[in-house]
């Protein structure tokens, strides 16, 4: 059965802090890697990874993937109270299916 | 443009009661989804399609039905509402292209069956 698996599950940091995300998976058929920011409503999307070892960046976020150990990473530095929402990493196969994880909650205090 | 809508926005409904949640696209894309958020099992697949005219099951499906019967609209359905089915439900489309992976989200309709 695919599943996708995150941690830590909740996250208490202070502004400035630098954050780790984790994200494994077991999927038939990889394609790609997703993150997800969700804060109030909708989850909006972060990154998509397809290959090993290429780090995307986009302001103070970055993620990166491993394909040989099945996880990927979702830094994010000099946090800030913005920051704060429940970030989702979902997988997905040549056979159109996502498979999401619980997400991690992140909280970032001033 | 709009994006995705979705309505109601919320919804307190009483068991065994019909209702139908509606979802719409104004980006004509192929695909679409519905999931169903609930605290600590993140988002699961109810059903999807993958063009007008198909639909298939999730992960999740029982309870539910769905139709596609053009490119913007995706209702779902459910039949006889029990309170397990209480939840936030979320519907999303994404262009069906080599490299297109990103789905799009609506804001969601919060579901409460009494």
């Amino acid at each position: 059965e695919d599943k996708v698996v995150q941690s830590p599950l909740s996250l208490v940091v202070h502004e400035g802090d630098t954050v780790t995300l984790n994200c494994s998976y077991e999927v038939t058929n990889f394609r790609s890697l997703l993150w997800y920011k969700q804060e109030k409503k909708a989850p909006t999307f972060l990154f998509m990874l397809t290959s090993s070892g290429i780090e995307k960046k986009s302001g103070r976020l970055s993620s990166i993937l491993d394909k040989k150990e099945l996880f990927s990473i979702l830094n994010i530095t000099a946090t800030q109270t913005g920051d704060s929402a429940v970030y989702l990493c979902a997988a997905t196969s040549y056979g159109q299916n996502f498979v999401f994880g619980p997400g991690t909650r992140l909280s970032v205090l001033p | 443009i709009a994006g995705i809508t979705q309505a109601p926005t919320s919804q307190i409904l009483a068991a065994g009661r019909r209702m139908t949640l509606r979802c719409t696209q104004d980006m004509r894309h192929n695909a679409m989804y519905w999931y169903r958020q609930d605290l600590g099992l993140g988002l699961r697949l109810i059903h999807y399609s993958n063009t007008a005219g198909t639909t298939g099951k999730g992960e999740v499906p029982d309870g539910y039905s769905v139709s596609r019967a053009n490119t913007d609209d995706f209702p779902l359905t459910l039949a006889s509402a029990v309170p397990s089915q209480t939840s936030v439900y979320f519907c999303a489309s994404r262009e069906l292209a080599e490299g297109s992976d990103t789905q799009y989200f609506g804001p969601g309709t919060r579901l409460t069956v009494l």
